[in-house]
């Protein structure tokens, strides 16, 4: 089994509507990101959580949300869909010593019509 | 200023040619020096990191030059299996966070 996983792994939806992507994590890692991959501009770090009380805003927060459940699962809440939010999802997390090695799941394709 | 900068390529080279990817950061106080490589449709992997005095791994070099601001990758003899966007990942020290470039592609063609 994967160490970081992604659910769900292709979604298609409609303008307006609410989408949760979840991530869940078995590395014991404090530290979990949220990224969006579109063609051309390389991973754009939308939220980022250094532990379960700890949120912070990446470079593209608006239009999303994100809630820290536990130590192991980080969720991304699209509360309207709109269009240009179609990309490719990834959740990622670190050790908190870690330097910089990220661990990604799979990715997440979402697309919004 | 994107904080991040590379050549988004592609680059198309043959088999066993020597390939270098340059990668510029804007953000001077910035400490840690990353390569990540992402296969088609994958998630990306860290291949290494990079260090001050420069660090080799088998075919792969990672360079960093502070005055300057950019860090390179060099790929000597190019594999088929060499073939992947290369992600250049820069820490900026601002909480922690790194910061990925828009990625070269990398076509090693027979």
């Amino acid at each position: 089994d994967a160490d970081v996983t992604q659910t769900p792994r292709n979604r298609i939806t409609k303008t307006g509507k609410r989408i949760m992507l979840e991530c869940s994590q078995t590395k014991g890692h404090d530290r979990m990101y949220w990224y969006r991959q579109d063609p051309g501009l390389g991973l754009r770090l939308i939220y980022y959580s250094f532990d379960v009380k700890d949120i912070n805003k990446g470079e593209i927060s608006d239009g999303y949300s994100v809630s820290r459940q536990a130590q192991a699962k980080f969720s991304l809440s699209l509360e309207s869909a709109i269009p240009n939010q179609t990309a490719l999802y990834f959740c990622a997390t670190s050790d908190s010593g870690g330097g910089g090695e990220l661990f990604f799941g799979e990715g997440s394709r979402l697309t919004v019509l | 200023r994107k904080e991040v900068e590379q050549d988004p390529g592609p680059f198309n080279v043959p088999e066993g040619a020597t390939v270098a990817f340059n990668c510029t950061y804007s953000n001077s106080a910035s400490q840690s020096f990353f390569w990540y490589r992402q296969d088609c449709r994958k998630e990306p992997k860290l291949l290494m990191s990079v260090y001050s005095s420069g660090n080799e791994d088998g075919r792969f070099t990672a360079q960093l030059n502070r005055a300057s601001q950019y860090i390179s990758l060099l790929i000597r003899d190019s594999k088929l299996s060499d073939s992947a966007t290369y992600l250049c990942v820069v820490n900026n020290n601002q909480g922690g966070k790194l910061i990925f470039g828009q990625g070269t592609e990398l076509s090693v063609k027979p």
